[in-house]
């Protein structure tokens, strides 16, 4: 299982806009919308944020949004604010190979 | 409150096994599929088992097929994970986390982790 390949880092300053990229296959990303993003502050487990591409669980800032274009999904971070530096994670449903993981990006509020 | 409470981690030699637990409450258990997902230290997130909600069907990381048993007791609300033939390179914290009925493939909710270090 190879994993889907995110930019290892991204930034910008407060209430800018910052966009990560996660870029799989046909098999993956391209053939499903189970695209879900999470993000992980040090030391803490993950929280989910956007799941079947664009939809956000209860609680999530509507700052956050998702997209997909091929077999390419993005995540938007809208207006960021100093508590949204963090780690943030794709994974896509896979088929047999069910769940996959991206390479994660780290965000950082300049 | 959902709440996703593991524990059986440690420090154990290669070769050897160890059982994680993953207590679940705050939600209906035996109608969520589980997974495992875990983190190598100062690495990524890597899935690692899923478990029907019924037990019915299981799917493995091609890293752990074989050696790795994701189970449930849904009467006491706990999945597991049997780790055996351990290697230095299954050391990593390890998740549990809850998939929703309604699917999507998305983990909803998740533990704090546990720490296996395999020296």
């Amino acid at each position: 299982q190879s994993a889907l390949t995110q930019p290892p880092s991204a930034s910008g300053s407060p209430g800018q806009s910052v966009t990560i990229s996660c870029t799989g296959t046909s098999s993956d990303v391209g053939g499903y919308n189970y695209v879900a993003w999470y993000q992980q502050h040090p030391g803490k487990a993950p929280k989910l944020m956007i799941y079947e591409v664009t939809k956000r669980p209860s609680g999530v800032p509507d700052r956050f949004s998702g997209s997909k274009s091929g077999n390419t999904a993005s995540l938007t971070v809208s207006g960021l604010q100093a508590e949204d530096e963090a780690d943030y994670y794709c994974n896509s449903y896979s088929g047999s190979k069910i769940l996959v993981f991206g390479t994660g990006t780290k965000v950082t509020v300049l | 409150q959902v709440q996703l409470v593991e524990s059986g981690g440690g420090v154990v030699q290669p070769g050897r096994s160890l059982r994680l637990s993953c207590a679940a409450s705050g939600f209906i258990f035996s109608t969520y599929a589980m997974h495992w997902v875990r983190q190598a230290p100062g690495k990524g997130l890597e899935w690692v088992a899923f478990l029907w909600f019924d037990g019915s069907n299981d799917h493995y990381a091609d890293s752990v097929k074989g050696r790795f048993t994701i189970s449930r007791d849904n009467s006491k609300n706990t999945v597991y994970l049997q780790m055996n033939s351990l290697t230095d390179e299954d050391t990593a914290v390890y998740y549990c986390a809850a998939d929703p009925p309604n699917g999507g493939w998305r983990l909803e909710s998740w533990g704090q982790g546990i720490l296996v270090t395999v020296s």
